[in-house]
């Protein structure tokens, strides 16, 4: 166990809805990473946020969104889903070097 | 950006075998991980190794980072050791890994 949740870990959903995944770092972690695994484009970083602030963003669509609040949880919101963004989403945290993942949600877009 | 390659693409194993897979990477990094993708498509840390060796039971690495690959061995593979295995870095001055494609590795009884 990573110390890293994320809920909920399966979602079944229609093309042109919105979704929201939800992150819960580590204890004490103030970084947040998402990542999104697709068949087709493997794992790649889609958005990191530290402390609550936006620090870097990767190959993120515009439908999606993300943010961290206060407690240091982290949401990222997917909307006008499309067959394609089918996918396993992973969040990371870190206090420093090492990245540790959570358990991931598989999003199916049917 | 860094490119992250990994091989072998596929490897197939008879319980109790050894194997060594490899993780080339086209730039200077500050961070290199090791992970296991179980079946369930969990992503288990192996290791935080950007240099040096580090051995954990039957699993060890090594990164050569002056020459930008690192090697994961696997020694007396078992069955729960099948899956993907990925090789992700970091380039200085960046905060995002970048993940190689991976080894598929099965392991039979």
């Amino acid at each position: 166990d990573s110390g890293v949740t994320q809920t909920p870990k399966h979602l079944i959903t229609a093309t042109g809805q919105r979704v929201t995944l939800r992150c819960s770092p580590r204890s004490g972690d103030l970084s947040v990473y998402w990542y999104q695994q697709s068949l087709d484009q493997g794992l790649q970083f889609l958005i990191q946020y530290y402390n609550g602030e936006e620090r870097a963003k990767g190959n993120i669509l515009e439908r999606f969104s993300a943010q961290q609040f206060p407690d240091l949880h982290s949401e990222l919101n997917l909307s006008s889903l499309e067959l394609g963004d089918s996918a396993l989403y992973f969040c990371a945290s870190s206090a420093g070097s090492v990245q540790y993942f959570g358990p991931g949600t598989r999003l199916t877009v049917t | 950006g860094i490119q992250v390659e990994q091989s072998p693409p596929d490897l197939i194993l008879q319980e109790g075998a050894n194997s060594t897979l490899r993780c080339n990477f086209s730039d200077s990094v500050n961070n290199l991980q090791w992970f296991h993708q179980n079946p369930w498509g969990q992503l288990i840390n192996l290791f935080y190794i950007p240099s040096g060796t580090k051995q954990n039971g039957r699993l060890s690495a090594t990164t050569v980072a002056t020459e930008r690959y690192s090697l994961l061995y696997i020694s007396s593979s078992q069955t729960t050791d099948s899956g993907v295995y990925f090789c992700a870095v970091r380039n200085t001055g960046f905060q995002k890994l970048v993940f190689g494609t991976g080894t598929r590795l099965l392991v039979s009884p």
